[in-house]
């Protein structure tokens, strides 16, 4: 079993939907949860972290921490076309010494 | 705060060879940590320097190596360059408690 567990999509979704993506993670003492969002051909970059259960909420974007279930996910509302890129789940363990990136999800949001 | 740097952004080497890469963190960040992107492969993680020490290494042949300057800046090094080491090499650093990691833009390596 991969440690970080991701469907690699693509997923596709209508604009001004709202985009499910979600993340499985194997059972250690995990310490911090990332989403990060990576466009073609650049580097990725951070949109949420989330340390706590429950939910986070950052503009559109929501991360959801259940980890009884060891399940993180991201909802996107309001999908625009500029949200179509690759997101990256990823896991921090170790005390803080390492993170582990799932594959990631392609998302498509058609215009 | 100016953001990771990495240098060279790109790079075209031939089987044999080797290389160096580096990286300057965000001011005041310690930790640098590594990793190579393939699009089969995704995201794998190299190695983690913090304060000048190796704290965690992934799982990667021994040609693969860094280290860390007192500054923080880092560089990595592969030697006896193989086709499929051709990828987009990516550092990260971080410095808070929580250790979110911020990545600079990469180099993008292709060995002929």
């Amino acid at each position: 079993q991969k440690e970080v567990e991701q469907n690699s999509g693509p997923l596709s979704v209508p604009e001004g939907a709202i985009a499910s993506l979600n993340c499985t993670y194997s059972d250690r003492v995990s310490q911090s949860f990332f989403w990060y969002r990576q466009y073609s051909g650049k580097s990725p970059e951070l949109i949420m972290s989330i340390y706590s259960n429950g939910d986070k909420e950052d503009g559109r974007f929501t991360a959801q921490l259940n980890k009884a279930s060891q399940y993180v996910s991201l909802l996107i509302r309001d999908s625009q076309p500029s949200d179509s890129a690759t997101y990256l789940c990823a896991v921090n363990w170790d005390g803080g010494f390492k993170t582990i990136f799932g594959a990631g999800t392609r998302l498509f949001v058609k215009a | 705060k100016a953001g990771v740097t990495q240098t060279p952004r790109y790079l075209i080497k031939t089987r044999g060879q080797q290389v160096t890469l580096s990286c300057s963190p965000i001011s005041g960040h310690r930790s640098v940590s590594w990793y190579q992107q393939t699009p089969g492969q995704g995201l794998q993680f190299l190695f983690e320097y913090f304060s000048e020490t190796q704290r965690n290494k992934g799982n990667f042949p021994g040609r693969f190596s860094g280290r860390q300057f007192s500054n923080s800046r880092s560089e990595m090094n592969v030697s006896t360059l193989e086709l499929g080491d051709s990828a987009l090499y990516l550092c990260a650093s971080s410095g808070g408690s929580q250790e979110t990691q911020y990545f600079g833009p990469g180099t993008r390596l292709l060995v002929l």
